[in-house]
């Protein structure tokens, strides 16, 4: 298993500002993800995040919007840049197991754009 | 594009009755789908997987089955109790551990 700590667990954030979230995971990993989920909505991944390696972005998502960096196998960070209401959402990072049969998650970041 | 659709979006079921919750899914074979339960403010929790080569597999009072011809999981929660009320969350592996996920179904057991 893995034991994710994500913070900060929420925030109030103005907007035009941007606010960087950090994932901290007590084991190695290859991959983190980010995930972003929406009020009454499911998770939509964002990205997938490789250490030493730019991350990889789903479609409708940009690194202008929301970049990720990974500067080791147990740590990533996740801005959301020039925020505006609409980004108002839960926002969780999650690592697999090593037969990637299984997701862990952070307990979230609830951001709220005023 | 991949599609996943649970039934409807909140079950309402007396304690001590069995809820039985839906995940459909479209244009995708899946090696397996897994289920997750989250409760408000948490993140999602791992409950089960079941790969496509098994009809249905149980833990405690969870039992999931796939029915990989129809397209569809199911998902039982057997002696159901308060401490089962969250939203339950179906998804499915799409590419090298990146998870689809449906829109989830809230789960409330009354006593």
């Amino acid at each position: 298993s893995a034991v994710i700590s994500q913070k900060p667990s929420r925030d109030i954030c103005q907007r035009g500002t941007s606010l960087t979230i950090q994932c901290q995971v007590d084991s190695q990993v290859t991959m983190m993800f980010w995930y972003r989920q929406q009020p009454g909505q499911s998770l939509t991944l964002i990205a997938t995040a490789n250490q030493g390696s730019e991350a990889t972005y789903e479609s409708g998502f940009v690194i202008d919007k929301f970049p990720i960096s990974r500067p080791n196998l147990t740590f990533s960070t996740l801005t959301v840049s020039n925020m505006s209401p609409e980004d108002s959402s839960i926002y969780l990072c999650s690592v697999e197991d090593r037969l990637a049969t299984e997701a862990f998650f952070g307990q979230g970041t609830r951001l709220t754009v005023v | 594009s991949q599609k996943i659709e649970q039934n409807s979006e909140a079950l309402n079921i007396q304690e001590g009755k069995t809820a039985t919750l839906t995940c459909n899914y479209t244009n995708y074979s899946p090696a397996y789908l897994q289920w997750y339960r989250q409760d408000p403010g948490r993140g999602p929790v791992f409950l089960l997987l079941i790969r496509e080569n098994e009809k249905e597999k149980r833990k405690e009072r969870l039992k999931v089955t796939f029915d990989t011809t129809l397209k569809q999981s199911l998902f039982h929660i057997t002696a159901s109790q308060p401490a089962d009320s969250a939203t339950y969350l179906c998804a499915l592996d799409i590419q090298g551990g990146k998870l689809i996920f449906g829109q989830g179904t809230e789960l409330s057991v009354k006593p």
